[in-house]
């Protein structure tokens, strides 16, 4: 059972709309990460925080914004949507050098948010 | 060049068939390689870890890294439906930070 939830988890909505996707996690941990995965493209990380008030732009640059007021929610927010931003998010958190696998970033993932911009 | 080279596929093999997913990577400084599975609709998930080279096993599936050719494996033995996912490569470096993904290879086991 996933320990971290991400809502919606499918939305359609017209150009130039305000959208925030919410990510929950209850494992504590302090990582949290924004992905983007297209059909046939490899996940690319968007945003990612190491704790509370730290957040940081990823290897691929979005036009969305997060923030990291709680260590247990990473919300991502779209200004004005278009359709370019048409795509599946997945957030993730870890941490780092935990047990079973010491030293490697182990992502747990959320289900997805697919989100359609008209 | 990409970091990670995966073929996307997809791979359609009939069940009890043995599988052999791949990915090359450019860096020889990466130390951390992982497999995870996603399922349609679904986050990936991890499924295999192994650190710098060697084999690991877990039940019906192997991982198995070659460093001298940058060249890791996922094996599946006696494939079901339910192993019907895409399978992503991830690497990353002695830091364990940053994760270089595959583009994940389509899988589909057929009764």
């Amino acid at each position: 059972e996933a320990d971290i939830y991400q809502t919606p988890r499918y939305l359609v909505i017209g150009t130039g709309k305000k959208i925030t996707l919410e990510c929950s996690q209850t494992m504590g941990h302090d990582k949290m990460y924004w992905y983007q995965q297209d059909p046939g493209m490899e996940l690319h990380l968007i945003h990612y925080s190491y704790g509370v008030n730290s957040t940081e732009k990823g290897d691929l640059s979005s036009e969305s914004t997060v923030s990291r007021i709680r260590t247990e929610h990473f919300p991502l927010t779209l200004e004005s949507a278009r359709p370019s931003h048409t795509s599946q998010y997945l957030c993730a958190s870890s941490d780092l050098g935990g047990a079973p696998t010491p030293g490697a970033n182990v992502l747990t993932f959320g289900a997805g948010s697919r989100l359609t911009v008209l | 060049q990409k970091e990670v080279e995966q073929d996307p596929g997809p791979l359609s093999v009939p069940e009890g068939a043995i599988v052999s997913l791949n990915c090359t990577y450019s860096n020889s400084a990466f130390q951390y390689f992982m497999w995870y599975r996603q399922y349609s609709r679904k986050g990936p998930e991890l499924l295999m870890y192994t650190y710098s080279s060697g084999n690991k096993e877990d039940g019906r599936f192997t991982a198995q890294v070659d460093k001298s050719s940058k060249y890791i494996s996922l094996f599946i033995r006696d494939s079901q439906p339910s192993d019907s996912a895409t399978y992503l490569c991830a690497i990353s470096g002695d830091s364990g930070y940053a994760l270089n993904f595959g583009k994940g290879t389509s899988l589909l086991v057929t009764p």
